[in-house]
């Protein structure tokens, strides 16, 4: 069965900082990837998807960069955190397009200070 | 632009009480309308995907409608529970193009 991992759970980080979260895929292969942003009293914000290694599409220019190195890999960084980069961040995948529904990791709790 | 609502926001039900919510979408191109239940700490979970007007899906309490041709789609609870408590979101799929497009979501507390 498929699983996706995300961590760390939550972080706390100060202004100006570096950022990387990580998730992974098991049980799929060329899955669609994507990052998600929910800012306080906000609705889910796609910031990111990937069909495959190396491809990259951003939704909203922001202060974040996404990569994909492996199939099954997707990683969130900024080189420097703002206060407004706060939020609760999830990966999700999807098979090929999202029309069955996403599988959402457990989410990224980043507090900037 | 895409706009997908959801109202209320937030809602307070007794235990025991039957609620529903709303999430309207845009009545053209439409492809599928996901319906996920959102706990606190935890990760969206789907519940239901639903692709043609007139559908109703039906997951214990939990029940739902899709009219695609008015863009809008009602989420029930039968007999609210407290572990029923959670943000429920829909998310709208157009055909053609790729657009995936979560609502804002309805908060819900059930009171004990």
């Amino acid at each position: 069965s498929q699983t996706i991992h995300q961590w760390p759970a939550t972080l706390v980080q100060p202004v100006g900082s570096p950022l990387s979260l990580e998730c992974t895929v098991e049980g799929t292969s060329n899955p669609n990837l994507y990052w998600y942003r929910q800012a306080a009293g906000r609705g889910l914000q796609l910031l990111f998807y990937s069909v495959g290694i190396g491809q990259i599409s951003s939704e909203v220019p922001q202060n974040l960069s996404a990569s994909r190195p492996q199939d099954r890999q997707f990683i969130l960084s900024s080189k420097k955190l703002l206060l407004s980069d706060s939020g609760f961040y999830l990966c999700a995948w999807s098979p090929r397009g999202p029309w069955g529904g996403y599988t959402f990791g457990s989410g990224t709790r980043l507090t900037v200070v | 632009i895409l706009n997908v609502e959801q109202s209320p926001q937030s809602l307070h039900v007794q235990e025991g009480d039957s609620t529903n919510f709303t999430c309207s979408f845009p009545s053209s191109n439409f492809y599928a309308l996901h319906w996920y239940r959102w706990e606190t700490a935890k990760s969206p979970e789907a519940l239901f995907v639903m692709t043609l007007n007139g559908d109703e899906k039906k997951k214990g309490r939990i029940s739902a409608t899709l009219n695609t041709k008015e863009g809008y789609s009602y989420l029930y609870i039968k007999g609210s529970q407290p572990e029923d408590s959670a943000t429920y979101l829909c998310a709208f799929a157009t055909s053609g193009t790729y657009k995936y497009i979560f609502g804002t979501g309805t908060r819900l507390k059930v009171l004990a």
